[in-house]
């Protein structure tokens, strides 16, 4: 079975900073998708940003953008920039492109605090 | 607008007693989803259905039960058997197995809370 490890509970940084979050997983596939959601306190999951495993460019979404390591099974999210509307949890998951069902594998997530 | 809608927002429930959460989408996806989100954890999923009439267990389907009469309805009970129920449930539907870009777009949740 797949798992995904989120090292870093919570992390602060000062508003127009830059700040990385961690993500491993383990998986002995190699075709999948990984994605960041990002849950402010309305606690609504929204997706902010996608990646194809086949893909070697890293995907980017504005100030979002991810470090994708295959061989090492890294995931990493850069938010550039960052805003106050920035502060969230932010949950790294994992989908098989293999197995039945399109499901989601999580994180336990990191806690963004944004400092004004 | 198409979306996902979960209701109630919040729901208290006496220990004992059954109760139904409700997700509704209009958005045309064939697949739908029950997570649950425990403080310090991350989304578990409960039960899953691809298409209508078919659906299969999660990580955590004990004490729970769904059904999927219709495409745009997939609701949850959460029975007297599950023994912690207090909990966020999320529900979630995206387009169907195989398709390159099928995130799952999720609803605002229910809390319920066992009293």
């Amino acid at each position: 079975a797949q798992t995904v490890t989120q090292s870093q509970p919570e992390m602060s940084v000062q508003e127009a900073e830059t700040v990385t979050l961690s993500c491993t997983y383990d998986t002995s596939e190699s075709d999948y998708y990984l994605f960041w959601y990002k849950q402010p306190p309305s606690r609504q999951m929204i997706l902010v940003i996608r990646q194809e495993a086949y893909k070697q460019q890293n995907a980017t979404e504005n100030r979002f953008s991810v470090n994708f390591q295959k061989a090492a099974k890294s995931f990493s999210l850069k938010i550039s920039d960052s805003q106050l509307g920035d502060a969230a949890m932010y949950f790294c998951a994992y989908r098989s492109a293999e197995e039945y069902g399109n499901k989601l594998v999580f994180g336990a997530g990191t806690i963004l605090r944004v400092k004004s | 607008d198409g979306g996902i809608t979960q209701s109630p927002k919040y729901l208290f429930r006496k220990e004992g007693q059954n109760v139904t959460l409700s997700c509704e989408q209009n958005l045309n996806h064939d697949a739908m989803y029950w997570y649950r989100q425990d403080p310090g954890q991350g989304l578990r999923l409960i039960y899953y259905s691809q298409i209508v009439n078919d659906f299969q267990k999660g990580d955590i389907a004990e004490g729970y039960s769904v059904s999927r009469e219709k495409k745009e309805s997939f609701p949850l009970t959460v029975t007297s058997a599950q023994k912690n129920p207090t909990a966020f449930y999320l529900c979630a539907s995206s387009v169907s197995k195989g398709a390159i870009r099928g995130e799952q777009f999720f609803g605002p949740g229910t809390r319920l809370t066992v009293l």
